[in-house]
């Protein structure tokens, strides 16, 4: 029940396209979803997170999309650019708990 | 803001000996620190959850004498790794968790490579 499914575990995307990446939990208990971005040989970075009470945030070209009865979310990279490669994790938590992540999506993005 | 540090950023020990990693929260209080272990192209494995001063608490499958944490202050965890052995090299990562924060925002460090010889 603690699990954090992700997919696809990679993704190749051509610049300036939409990269979408998924995620679907168990747990309804979770009320809180970060998405991190982690560069090779670095430490993940919060990028985005929305509670339940939403089903979508936006911050710049990132946009989290929450589906609370599907029990799914999905971040969503507009205009991507080469420099959003990296690996991206989903992850989620309850109250003040650790967090589940996700398999990781390796994301590349080619000119 | 939220910035934390990790030292540190690589080491290379001989077989044996042990080694301390330290964990900063350089501009907020952290009551609840994370320890992660993570192989490479992995997701990132906890190992444990450090409070402030009390014992650290492990994840099941985790030696407790061997990954020795401490979390003296509300900005510093230290883990050490003791009579680390060529199966311990790894990326060791740490996380802050915003002290009184409304939400559970975990804040990471740059990672530790850890060569074991």
């Amino acid at each position: 029940q603690q699990q954090v499914k992700q997919s696809p575990q990679s993704l190749i995307v051509q610049k300036g396209g939409i990269s979408i990446i998924n995620c679907a939990y168990e747990n309804t208990a979770f009320d809180y979803f970060p998405w991190y971005q982690q560069f090779p040989g670095k430490g993940p970075a919060l990028l985005i997170a929305i509670r339940p009470d939403v089903s979508e945030k936006k911050e710049g070209r990132f946009t989290i999309s929450f589906n609370k009865s599907a029990k799914q979310f999905s971040l969503h990279i507009m205009d991507s650019q080469p420099g959003d490669s990296a690996t991206y994790f989903c992850a989620a938590s309850f109250s003040a708990s650790k967090l589940t992540f996700g398999t990781g999506t390796r994301l590349q993005v080619t000119l | 803001g939220a910035v934390v540090s990790q030292h540190p950023s690589r080491v290379i020990c001989k077989s044996g000996t042990s080694v301390k990693i330290e964990c900063r929260s350089l501009d907020f209080q952290a009551t609840t620190m994370f320890w992660y272990r993570q192989f490479p192209k992995k997701s990132l494995m906890l190992m444990a959850t450090s409070n402030e001063g009390s014992k650290a608490t492990y994840e099941q499958g985790v030696e407790k004498d061997k990954f020795l944490i401490n979390h003296a202050s509300l900005t510093l965890s230290t883990l050490t790794v003791t009579s680390a052995h060529p199966e311990d090299s790894s990326f060791y990562i740490c996380s802050a968790r915003v002290a009184g924060g409304p939400y559970n925002e975990q804040f990471f460090g740059p990672g530790t490579r850890l060569t074991v010889l």
